[in-house]
C-alpha cells in the first residue's frame, strides 16, 4: 500500500526551464509535506516543505504547491541549473513527525 | 555544526552473517531515525527513537533487526541473520524532537550494505 506516489521516475530538463515534479498521496490525514533532494552516496538533503493550512510555499528557485481536494503536491524550480540534477522524494506526515517517501524521480537538468 | 555520522560507510556480508551499523546524531537531537532504503524506492522507517526509547518499531522485522540508543545519544543497528533482501542502503536520521513535533530530519550518508 503506497501512500505516497511518485508516478514519475525521470524527468529530463534543459537548463534554465522549469522543472515540475508531482507526487500524490492517498492518506488525508497527511498535515505535513517535504521534498528531499539526493545526490549519489551521500544521504537525503531537505528542501522544502509545506503545512496543510497553506497551498503554496516558496524558497528561492524552488516553490511547492499542494492541492489538498486533489491529494497532490508540485515542486518546482524556476529556472532549473545544472547542480539540481539529482534525485527528489516527497514525504508526508500525519502528525508524529514520521515521514512516508515516495519513491524518488531522478531530475537531469541538460546544459 | 558537524551532521549525522554514520559507519560503515559499505559493508559486504554472506547471508546468514549478522552485521552492525553505528550512528551518532546532531548533537541536541531527541529524535532519531533508522531507515531502509532498497534501490530504486523510498526510505522506509524501521524505527524511531525519542531520547533512548522507541516511539515506533511498527515496521521493523524484529526476528532479525534489533536496534537501541544508549543514553539517548548513539545508535546501533544490528542484523542477525542476514538475508539476501536485506541488501540496501541503511539510513540514519535525526531532527531536534522534544514537546513539539519536528518534521525536517536531517540524514547521514547511509551505510551500503549487500548481503551474497
Amino acid at each position: 500500500d503506497q501512500q505516497v506516489k511518485q508516478n514519475s521516475p525521470s524527468l529530463s530538463v534543459q537548463e534554465g526551464r522549469i522543472s515540475i515534479l508531482n507526487c500524490d498521496y492517498t492518506n488525508s490525514m497527511f498535515d505535513y509535506f517535504l521534498w528531499y533532494k539526493k545526490y549519489p552516496a551521500e544521504g537525503p538533503t531537505f528542501l522544502i516543505s509545506i503545512s496543510s493550512i497553506k497551498d503554496k510555499n516558496e524558497d528561492g528557485r524552488f516553490t511547492v504547491f499542494l492541492n489538498k481536494s486533489a491529494k497532490h503536491l508540485s515542486l518546482h524550480i524556476v529556472p532549473s541549473q545544472p547542480g539540481d540534477s539529482a534525485v527528489y522524494f516527497c514525504a508526508a506526515s500525519g502528525g508524529s513527525g514520521k515521514l512516508i517517501f515516495g519513491q524518488g524521480t531522478t531530475l537531469q537538468v541538460k546544459p | 555544526e558537524a551532521g549525522v555520522a554514520q559507519s560503515p560507510r559499505y559493508k559486504i556480508i554472506e547471508k546468514r552473517q549478522s552485521v552492525a551499523f553505528w550512528c551518532n546524531p546532531i548533537s541536541g537531537h531527541a529524535t532519531l531515525y533508522w531507515y531502509q532504503q532498497i534501490l530504486g524506492q523510498g526510505p522506509k522507517l524501521l524505527i524511531q527513537f525519542q531520547n533512548n526509547g522507541v516511539v515506533d518499531d511498527s515496521q521493523l522485522p524484529k526476528d532479525r533487526f534489533s536496534a537501541e540508543r544508549l543514553k539517548g545519544v548513539d545508535s546501533t543497528l544490528k542484523i542477525q541473520p542476514a538475508k539476501l533482501e536485506d541488501s540496501a542502503v541503511y539510513l540514519c536520521a535525526s531532527s531536534l524532537g522534544g514537546l513539539q513535533i519536528s518534521y525536517e530530519q536531517y540524514f547521514g550518508p547511509g551505510t551500503r550494505l549487500t548481503v551474497t
